[in-house]
């Protein structure tokens, strides 16, 4: 089972603008995890935020969490071609001593040139 | 630094054929989880390796099972192929206890069932 949502499904902007995807998950959670997927191939770790941490920055990329409403965005800044790809968020909890990760449903993004 | 790499990276079965999917670790990795991904859909966790042992399991069938080997390099083994296990395959490997890390993941496998 999913355990997060992303919204929207899919995006669709031009070269330049933002985009901002949302995920929204169900349980108690360590950290949130962004990853970008292009073309069906291999997830690319884009960035981790803790759960005591409400917003983090890397490059073009800023993360937000919210714990109460248990909601999490990406925002990427001055988008380009190269960022159509899925994003997917994921979310960490312990088990079992170790962390596992359990991945929404995604958001495919496609930039305009 | 090596990353994950996995192999086949293509695959093409019968139903009711029996698949091995491998899998490399990154350098210092120490754990491996495998994930299913239907088209379309986002990536669904089968279960996570560690010290050869498997350390958690999604909601999938006995038939879906694993190793993990000495070196950490590990094998996804499915039985009893049924069509809607075509899907993309993958492997990440990390660091037990590494709360402050992602997945590195491989490209993965994708595998068509007929």
């Amino acid at each position: 089972s999913q355990q997060g949502e992303e919204d929207p499904q899919a995006l669709s902007i031009q070269e330049g603008e933002n985009a901002t995807m949302n995920c929204s998950y169900k349980t108690s959670i360590n950290n949130l995890q962004w990853y970008r997927q292009n073309s069906g191939r291999g997830l690319v770790h884009l960035i981790l935020i803790r759960s005591n941490e409400r917003e983090k920055h890397s490059g073009r990329l800023r993360v937000t969490l919210d714990t109460s409403k248990k909601s999490s965005s990406l925002l990427i800044t001055a988008s380009r071609a190269a960022d159509t790809a899925s994003y997917f968020c994921a979310t960490g909890r312990p088990t079992s001593g170790t962390y596992k990760y359990i991945f929404g449903t995604g958001t495919r993004l496609k930039v305009l040139a | 630094e090596t990353g994950v790499t996995q192999s086949p990276t293509h695959l093409i079965k019968t139903r009711g054929q029996q698949v091995t999917l491998r899998c490399s670790s990154q350098s210092g990795h120490n754990t491996v989880s495998w994930y299913q991904q239907a088209l379309g859909q986002g990536p669904q966790f089968i279960f996570q390796y560690y010290r050869e042992e498997e350390n958690g399991r999604g909601n999938f069938p006995p038939r879906f099972s694993g190793l993990q080997f000495p070196n950490y390099s590990s094998e996804l083994n499915v039985n009893a192929l049924e069509l809607d296990d075509s899907a993309l395959y993958l492997c990440a490997s990390s660091f037990l206890f590494s709360a402050n890390y992602g997945y590195t993941f491989g490209s993965g496998t994708r595998l068509t069932v007929v």
